[in-house]
């Protein structure tokens, strides 16, 4: 079964600074993709980026990116430019190209520091 | 917005009662996921249907069902409800069919509170 593992609890950041939250999975598939999805305290859950395994670039969108290590099966998200409106909890997930379910990290709650 | 539609927003109901969560999908989302996100555990996918037929089952207990009806709208029934049922439920949706890598979009969820 696959799992997804985001070993950081709690991270911060100053405003303006740039963080990374690190995730690692475990999956016997070679065709699958990944997701950051972030919550902040109202819950709704937001796509921030996504990306698939057999492309080798590595996703970006405005602030957000990503270092995909298919091999060591890593996938953290960096944040440039940090904004308050940041702040919030992210969550890892994986999604297997054969039922398109996500699986979830337990989520890096996020504090940005003005 | 995500285009996902769920109602209600809030619920609050007694133990043992029986309740019936509703989603409505992206327009076009042929596919309908159902998670639970608890206080102190993160998201559990419950089940995901298909263009009105079951795909796929997670840790869904017994007590709970749900269905995908001919317009796509999906209903999540949860009875006997216990003190431990409490939690945030997200209705999720995506375009294609299931293995195709598309994106899932969430709704806003319904929070269920069980006294």
């Amino acid at each position: 079964a696959q799992t997804v593992t985001q070993s950081q609890p709690e991270m911060s950041v100053q405003e303006a600074e740039t963080v990374t939250l690190s995730c690692t999975y475990d999956t016997s598939e070679s065709d699958y993709y990944l997701f950051w999805y972030k919550q902040p305290p109202s819950r709704q859950m937001i796509l921030v980026i996504r990306q698939e395994a057999y492309k080798q670039q590595n996703a970006t969108e405005n602030r957000f990116s990503v270092n995909f290590q298919k091999a060591a099966k890593s996938f953290s998200l960096k944040i440039s430019d940090s904004q308050l409106g940041d702040a919030a909890m992210y969550f890892c997930a994986y999604s297997s190209s054969n039922t398109g379910k996500l699986i979830f990290g337990q989520g890096t709650t996020l504090q940005v520091k003005p | 917005d995500s285009g996902v539609t769920q109602t209600p927003k809030h619920l609050i109901t007694a133990t043992g009662q029986r309740v019936t969560l509703r989603c409505s999908p992206r327009s076009g989302d042929l596919s309908v996921y159902w998670y639970q996100q608890s206080l102190d555990q993160g998201l559990q996918f419950l089940i995901q249907y298909y263009n009105g037929e079951e795909r796929a089952k997670g840790n869904i207990l017994e007590r709970f069902s749900a269905q995908q009806f001919p317009d796509l709208h999906s209903e999540l029934n949860l009875s006997s409800l216990e003190l431990g049922d409490s939690a945030l439920y997200f209705c999720a949706s995506s375009p294609l069919s299931p293995g195709q890598g598309n994106t899932i979009y969430f709704g806003e969820g319904s929070w269920l509170t069980v006294v």
